[in-house]
């Protein structure tokens, strides 16, 4: 149980273009998911908490605008790269959280050329 | 900023060694926990333990809490080549809900 996956696994886009990853809890219901984005051989940096119908909470330096969260159910945050550029190519983990665990999605690697 | 700091920040031991990772955090905590992630994967969650615990087990996973130092500990007994990972504490704040605030990891590689 507590299945997290994370769609895509892995996008190439041209600079300007927006980018859409999902991300579903596929055995259990979350009222809150988490962003994150790694750079390499870094840690993981919190970028929003998902809360299922109402506004994303963006974390200090993170810009709503640019990376746009929906939490529309209870099974599904989608978080949108809006006119990506190569330096936000990163590595993109999502989380549902249950009880005091988050689960963690297997990640979408975003490279923007 | 981050919460955790672990370390070491690298750690390479031989196989059928044991494996002490550490991590200190500056605020009140819920709760520790510590994750695995292999090489560009997803996190996967190894083990949850409490403000009012002191040590947790897991198979070869042995994990202590100190509330008073504001540290927690990672043991792997008996090393294995599998083992090879990264590993991050996380700590879930006292009304924070349920964010959790990842530490800088420590990376493991158990040689053959």
């Amino acid at each position: 149980g507590a299945v997290v996956s994370q769609h895509p696994s892995w996008v190439i886009c041209k600079s300007g273009t927006s980018v859409k990853i999902e991300c579903r809890s596929l055995d259990f219901q979350a009222t809150t998911m988490f962003w994150y984005r790694q750079f390499p051989k870094q840690s993981l940096m919190l970028m929003a908490t998902s809360n299922e119908g109402s506004k994303a909470t963006y974390e200090q330096g993170v810009e709503k605008d640019k990376f746009l969260i929906n939490h529309a159910s209870l099974t599904l945050s989608t978080l949108t790269v809006t006119s990506a550029h190569p330096e936000d190519s990163s590595f993109y983990i999502c989380s549902a959280s249950m009880s005091d665990t988050q689960y963690f999605g297997p990640g979408t690697r975003l490279t923007v050329l | 900023s981050q919460q955790g700091e672990e370390d070491p920040q690298a750690l390479s031991i031989q196989e059928g060694e044991n494996a002490t990772m550490n991590c200190s955090y500056k605020t009140s905590i819920n709760n520790l926990q510590w994750y695995r992630q292999n090489s560009g994967r997803g996190l996967v969650h190894l083990i949850l333990i409490r403000s009012n615990e002191r040590e947790k087990h897991s198979g070869r996973l042995r994990v202590t809490l100190d509330t008073s130092k504001k540290s927690s500990s990672l043991l792997i007994t008996a090393s294995r080549a599998a083992d090879t990972a990264s590993y991050f504490c996380a700590t879930g704040r006292t009304g924070a809900g349920n964010m959790l605030t990842f530490g800088g990891g420590t990376r493991l590689m158990v040689k053959p």
